[in-house]
């Protein structure tokens, strides 16, 4: 297993484009988050998922953000009509969510840069 | 919700000295307190981590202490070396719920 891979890496779009990053997490891990990082910031929580249900939406994710995670495997994260204040680094994570509390592996990462 | 701060935001020191960083988190049921490394151009990278039954956890340079009544923890690195230079992030969970990060701490090791 490689970890967690997100695609593309970077992604440069204009204003009202949209955008769509992939996340394949760890195999065994049946959660998936996703989170954003502005630059000089901590993470900041956008969603997850257990297996294949959508558990929690932060209020950060408008109806512009839509994200997926079709049969439980890897995620899709999409922005629609994309804003400069999308521009930021969008990570993804997953975890083996048994007993006990949530110990996150990271992807190294999209970062969208909107023109 | 959940709200973690973390200080200093820039942290400078010598070489073989040890370095502080310290994070207050607001809810009483978290039970778990991650550390995350992240180097330029990589996710972050869990690094040490401690659960509210204990007090300190160890593991060689890096230790964690955790104070639930003051609901503050700490990490602390001894014998620092230049590549323990990165940013650091602490966060708080209550363990079924997302991790909630703080703002970050830039180390810098200066040889």
């Amino acid at each position: 297993d490689t970890g967690v891979s997100q695609n593309p890496r970077h992604k440069i779009t204009k204003r009202g484009q949209n955008v769509t990053f992939r996340c394949d997490p760890i195999s065994e891990h049946n959660r998936l988050y996703w989170y954003r990082q502005t630059l000089g910031q901590g993470p900041e929580f956008l969603t997850y998922f257990q297996n294949e249900a959508q558990l929690e939406k932060s209020r950060l994710l408008s109806d512009r953000f839509s994200a997926e995670r079709p049969k439980g495997s890897f995620s899709t994260l999409e922005i629609q009509r994309t804003e400069q204040g999308d521009s930021a680094m969008y990570l993804c994570a997953s975890s083996f969510q048994g007993l006990g509390a949530n110990v996150l592996t990271f992807g190294a990462g999209s970062r969208l840069t909107v023109l | 919700g959940e709200n973690v701060e973390q200080h200093p935001s820039t942290l400078s020191v010598q070489e073989g000295d040890s370095a502080v960083i310290k994070c207050t988190y607001s809810d009483s049921a978290s039970n778990y307190f991650p550390w995350y490394k992240q180097e330029l151009g990589k996710g972050p990278q869990l690094i040490i981590d401690i659960r509210s039954n204990v007090g300190e956890k160890k593991d060689q340079r890096i230790a964690v202490t955790l104070n639930k009544t003051a609901k503050h923890f700490s990490l602390h690195i001894t014998e620092t070396q230049p590549e323990d230079s990165a940013v650091y992030f602490c966060a708080a969970s209550t363990g079924n719920t997302p991790l909630v990060f703080g703002k970050g701490t830039r180390l810098s090791v200066i040889a």
